[in-house]
């Protein structure tokens, strides 16, 4: 397997204030890394691709000023939250893709819970 | 991206084999199969991926038929900790993106 972390694991804040999360392959390279999120009792939905050393590429209907993702290594992807409201209390989860000469296996972070208030 | 479709809930009991299928009949040729479990609170976990016909690795099995249009994940003697969310997904290829469908409930009971 492959491990990806995710920090901090949740986080609360003030309406208007951002949050940067991160997403970091622990024992491996990932040149693509993905963000979703996740509502209660519902499925995960993509947010954006982020590629190592370029512009991430956004789901239709997700503002990019909003989130903001930068990539700047092969271990490391960061999800900005800008100014927060609550619509934006959610559950965050990255993944980061581990290709192998017959596979494309992504790996999923354990998720942090954003919580504004 | 091919969309999937499974059953959104499955019962079952400790120690039985759990068989959940997904359909994908638009799966491209370039796509992978691959299922994920996923706890409450937590990011999905991978559990087996495949192309064609039968993976089998430590915890599960994967069927692939020959036209790709469906596979089964076979969960052997499953356990009351098994009760997840287990997720069918397709892609990889070109673009790598992994699309969630509903997934399906699995509730094991002792």
């Amino acid at each position: 397997g492959a491990v990806v972390s995710q920090h901090p694991s949740w986080v609360i804040c003030k309406s208007g204030t951002s949050v940067k999360i991160e997403c970091r392959s622990l024992d491996f390279q990932a040149t693509t890394m993905f963000w979703y999120r996740q509502f209660p009792k519902k499925s995960l939905m993509l947010m954006a691709t982020s590629n190592e050393g370029s512009k991430a590429t956004y789901e239709q209907g997700v503002e990019k000023d909003k989130f903001l993702i930068n990539h700047a290594s092969l271990t490391l992807s960061t999800l900005t939250v800008t100014s927060a409201h609550p619509e934006d209390s959610s559950f965050y989860i990255c993944s980061a893709l581990k290709s192998g000469r017959s596979s494309y296996e992504q790996y999923f972070g354990p998720g942090t819970r954003l919580t504004v208030t | 991206l091919a969309k999937t479709t499974q059953p959104i809930s499955m019962d079952s009991y400790e120690g039985q084999e759990v068989n959940i299928t997904c359909s994908h009949n638009n799966i491209a040729t370039n796509d992978y199969i691959t299922w994920y479990q996923q706890f409450p609170s937590q990011g999905p976990r991978f559990i087996i991926q495949g192309y064609k016909t039968k993976v089998t690795n430590e915890v599960a099995s994967l069927f692939i038929p020959a036209d790709r249009k469906s596979s089964t994940l076979s969960l052997p003697r499953v356990s009351l900790s098994d009760t997840a969310v287990y997720y069918c997904l397709v892609g990889g290829g070109a673009t790598n993106k992994l699309i969630f469908g509903t997934g399906t409930l699995l509730a094991v009971q002792p």
